[in-house]
């Protein structure tokens, strides 16, 4: 079990330009999370999936950002026309939902953004 | 909805000294909270969580967690600061197990040699 893992873990980039993340979650959890991080702020929720369906996506999020989790395994998370505001840290977290039971969030050491 | 505040966004204790974050959350339904903490240069890990099966929760390294419904609190104690608890500490709420899980702003901990 390698964990969860974020590719690229760096990236920057101009603004305007699209980019996209990915995240492999730990094999066997069904739950996969986006967070966003800034500095000195707590992870900001963008979105989350139940398998390959996505159950909700943040009011705040602009249409520039969206998610996919297509075979339920792995997820992307592509930005379209990046501005400098989206420079953050990107974090996804998995886990395993049992009924009942609260799922410990695995995290990802992130892909944080730069937009120049 | 749920959210989550956490009283001062640094705190600094001597070491052997108590550490205590605090953590007040808001859910419409009996929630589950949790403790996260960042070293620098790592990811987030879970420290404690609660899941109605006790008020007085256990974690790793010493730490443990009291909720209070009364108070809407889950604040976060060690009774001896280490050098090595110096972190970022996010308290999290969630309203199910199928719910999002929604954090805090963080608190800066610093321990003083």
């Amino acid at each position: 079990d390698t964990g969860v893992s974020q590719d690229p873990r760096h990236k920057i980039t101009k603004r305007g330009q699209n980019v996209t993340f990915r995240c492999d979650p730990i094999s066997e959890h069904n739950r996969l999370y986006w967070y966003r991080q800034t500095l000195g702020q707590g992870p900001e929720f963008l979105t989350y999936f139940q398998n390959e369906a996505q159950l909700e996506k943040s009011r705040l999020l602009s249409d520039r950002f969206s998610a996919e989790r297509p075979k339920g395994s792995f997820s992307t998370l592509e930005i379209q026309r990046t501005e400098q505001g989206d420079s953050a840290m990107y974090l996804c977290a998995s886990s395993f939902l049992l009924a009942g039971a609260a799922g410990e969030l695995f995290f990802g050491e992130g892909s944080r953004l730069t937009v120049l | 909805a749920q959210s989550v505040t956490q009283l001062g966004s640094h705190v600094s204790v001597s070491e052997g000294a108590l550490v205590l974050l605090r953590c007040n959350y808001s859910s419409s339904v009996p929630p589950y909270l949790f403790w996260y903490v960042q070293y620098p240069n790592q990811g987030l890990q879970l420290l404690l969580k609660y899941t109605s099966a006790a008020t007085l929760v256990k974690g790793i390294n010493g730490f443990e967690a009291e909720f209070k419904k009364s108070e809407t609190s889950f604040h976060l104690t060690k009774p001896s600061a280490h050098m090595s608890d110096a972190a970022e500490y996010f308290c999290a709420v969630s309203g199910t197990s199928y719910d999002k899980v929604i954090f805090g702003p963080g608190t800066s901990l610093s321990v003083i040699p």
